[in-house]
């Protein structure tokens, strides 16, 4: 398999205050990388799809000024969380696919945020 | 549409014994993929299993093998010999159009089965 990491684990901050979110691919490179979110006994809901050097594309409902996404590199992406709010509060996961590696999609350990 | 259906919340399966975890999907491309994935409550998705829309045999890793009925679009993910460490939820994936838009790679879910081994 492939390893990617997340960073940090998990992060408590305050309303108002922003909250970034990195997403590392160790051992592969990854055109592409995906950030999703996840409620308590839920399954993972998509945000958006990151490709390397462009634009992320949001779907839909999920705002864009809010949660800022770059993937600055092949092996980076990052999720900022602007002005938290306690909605917010969640589990972020980000995943990666291995540059031509299409059968294959590999997921960070994931970063719980607290919102107070 | 639910793109992917995993109709079973929770299943009960004594450990050494064999157990399915059902899942249907809806696409009309030709071309896509199926994952299963496990996560503990530890909350890491654990990739586990990959069926490729144009692969002629059923996908194996070890002890988990997938049951791919590609007229009924069922995925199942069978898991033989139990072990208490399977306990965790699974969720099943597809990606559609494998081939050329980056746009379409994203992994769509289901809604997961908990499973739940007992000695």
């Amino acid at each position: 398999g492939a390893v990617v990491s997340q960073h940090p684990s998990w992060v408590i901050c305050k309303s108002g205050t922003s909250v970034k979110i990195e997403c590392r691919s160790l051992d592969f490179q990854a055109t592409t990388m995906f950030w999703y979110r996840q409620f308590p006994k839920q399954s993972l809901m998509l945000m958006a799809t990151s490709n390397e050097g462009s634009k992320a594309t949001y779907e839909q409902g999920v705002e864009k000024d809010k949660f800022l996404i770059n993937h600055a590199s092949l092996t980076l992406s990052t999720l900022t969380v602007t002005s938290a709010h306690p909605e917010d509060s969640s589990f972020y996961i980000c995943s990666a696919i291995p540059s031509g590696r299409a059968r294959e999609q590999y997921f960070g350990p994931g970063t719980r945020l607290t919102v107070t | 549409a639910q793109k992917i259906t995993q109709t079973q919340p929770g299943m009960f399966v004594q450990e050494k014994e064999a157990v399915t975890l059902d899942c249907t999907y809806d696409t009309s491309d030709p071309s896509y993929g199926l994952f299963w994935y496990k996560q503990p409550s530890s909350g890491e998705m654990i990739f586990l299993i990959y069926q490729g829309s144009y692969d002629q045999q059923n996908a194996t890793e070890g002890r988990y093998s997938l049951n791919f009925q590609k007229a009924r679009k069922s995925a199942n993910l069978v898991i033989s010999a139990s072990q208490l460490g399977d306990s965790a939820m699974y969720f099943c994936a597809m990606r559609e159009g494998l081939q050329g838009n980056t746009g379409f790679q994203k992994l769509v879910f289901g809604t997961g089965t908990r499973l739940l081994v007992s000695p």
